[in-house]
């Protein structure tokens, strides 16, 4: 079955550093791949979604990922921080509809 | 608010007791999706929706568990003769069906959370 590991429970970057959450995933087809956000009590939201199309996928907020399919891997990045990019970031990891499976999740601390 | 709505937000009961929670999804989308997560782990997958199917329910955690969507509308996960490990944050999302099968965003709510004393 499909899975993604999440390198990293807690990630600390200053204002203004670059953010690099990483996510390997392990599928024997072709994956969809998502980032999702979530801000305390809130629910998760979209960041962004790999489908295949382009290796490259732009989300919300600045933040892209790379699909690197001999490294199975899906890491986020965003070139600059925000105080308002704390919060908690799940990478997930599909191939049939009705099964989206998620990674145990990195917290994301900004530094003034 | 169009978006994802759960009821009740925070439930707090007695081991042994049963609960249940109301998910209404966004009103387009046909596919409504229940995980559960608990502090410090990513949402587990427990069952899933397509109109008023129930397309997946081996993930339920026990027989224990069950969920519901009688008009392909709003859903109901029940948990009878609760327990402590049933503690926990119940998550509902919902999706429209994308173009030739795509697996589409799913969109949360905000979650339910359970306390089980």
């Amino acid at each position: 079955a499909q899975s993604v590991t999440q390198l990293g429970s807690h990630v600390s970057v200053s204002e203004g550093a670059l953010v690099l959450l990483r996510c390997n995933y392990s599928s024997s087809v072709p994956p969809y791949l998502f980032w999702y956000v979530q801000y305390p009590n809130q629910g998760l939201q979209l960041l962004l979604k790999y489908t295949s199309a382009a290796t490259l996928v732009k989300g919300i907020n600045g933040f892209e990922a790379e699909f690197k399919k001999s490294e199975t891997s899906f890491h986020l990045t965003k070139p600059s921080a925000h105080m308002s990019d704390a919060a908690e970031y799940f990478c997930a990891v599909s191939v049939v509809i009705g099964d989206m499976r998620f990674g145990a999740g990195t917290r994301l601390t900004v530094k003034p | 608010d169009t978006g994802v709505s759960q009821n009740p937000r925070h439930k707090i009961t007695k081991r042994g007791q049963n609960v249940t929670f109301r998910c209404d999804p966004i009103s387009e989308h046909n596919r409504l999706y229940w995980y559960r997560q608990t502090l410090g782990q990513g949402p587990e997958f427990l069952t899933y929706f397509q109109n008023e199917a129930q397309l997946e329910k081996s993930r339920l955690l026990s027989d224990r568990f069950s969920a519901e969507r009688p008009k392909g509308s709003f859903s109901t996960l029940e948990i009878q003769r609760t327990e402590q490990g049933d503690s926990a944050m119940y998550l509902c999302a919902s999706s429209a069906t994308g173009s030739r099968g795509d697996i589409g965003e799913l969109f949360f709510g905000e979650g339910s959370r359970l306390t089980v004393l």
